[in-house]
């Protein structure tokens, strides 16, 4: 396990269509966290996960967001009904409860035409 | 609510000189600051994790300092190069819940052979 796993690294899809990422965090991470971040700016938390307890949410994540973490090891995010406002990479992240520092993936990059 | 601030947005330096790149944070309960290397269209790359205990942390050309009472971290790259071009962002834990993150909004460093 060399790090965490984001798929696909890119995706080009058409307003309206509905699209989902994984993420596959390091396999002793017992948390995971989705931020996403636009061109010229820092990452912004979207949702945090323990196991697979959903604890906290954004309200940046509108009511077409959801993600979801089954039997706490993979994450997926889905976005329903996307918008050109949803294009953005999507960053995936874990950690270790009571370690410091998160690791993160590569990123999905989403454009929506 | 923890806002993160990074100065100057860019940089453009030559080749071979040291840089100080600064971050100021509003809440100084924090756990850890950490600093991210972020290459364009990549995932984030960790640079250094600095405890709320700690003063200061060094890897290789890279340090990076705390002062918990004052709200500001900075990282100092001695001896620049061409490779160093990348943005880097600053990111803080918060003390209480899951150490939540709060990421700056980065600086973009160009360094010119």
């Amino acid at each position: 396990d060399t790090g965490v796993s984001q798929d696909p690294r890119h995706k080009i899809t058409k307003r309206g269509q509905n699209v989902t990422f994984r993420c596959d965090p390091i396999s002793e991470h017992n948390r995971l966290y989705w931020y996403r971040q636009t061109l010229g700016q820092g990452p912004e938390f979207l949702t945090y996960f323990q196991n697979e307890a959903q604890l906290e949410k954004s309200r940046l994540l509108s009511d077409r967001f959801s993600a979801e973490r089954p039997k706490g090891s993979f994450s997926t995010l889905e976005i329903q009904r996307t918008e050109q406002g949803d294009s953005a990479m999507y960053l995936c992240a874990s950690s270790v409860q009571g370690s410091d520092g998160y690791t993160f993936g590569s990123g999905t990059r989403l454009t929506v035409v | 609510k923890q806002e993160v601030t990074q100065i100057p947005a860019a940089l453009s330096v030559p080749e071979g000189e040291n840089l100080v790149l600064n971050c100021s944070f509003t809440d100084s309960a924090i756990y850890n600051l950490q600093w991210f290397r972020q290459d364009p269209g990549k995932g984030l790359t960790s640079l250094l994790l600095i405890q709320s205990s700690q003063r200061e942390q060094t890897s290789g050309r890279l340090n990076a300092s705390l002062d918990k009472s004052s709200g500001r971290s900075t990282l100092y790259i001695a001896a620049s190069q061409p490779g160093d071009s990348a943005t880097y962002l600053c990111a803080v834990a918060a003390s209480g819940g899951y150490q939540k993150v709060t990421f700056g909004t980065g600086t973009k460093l160009q360094v010119i052979p």
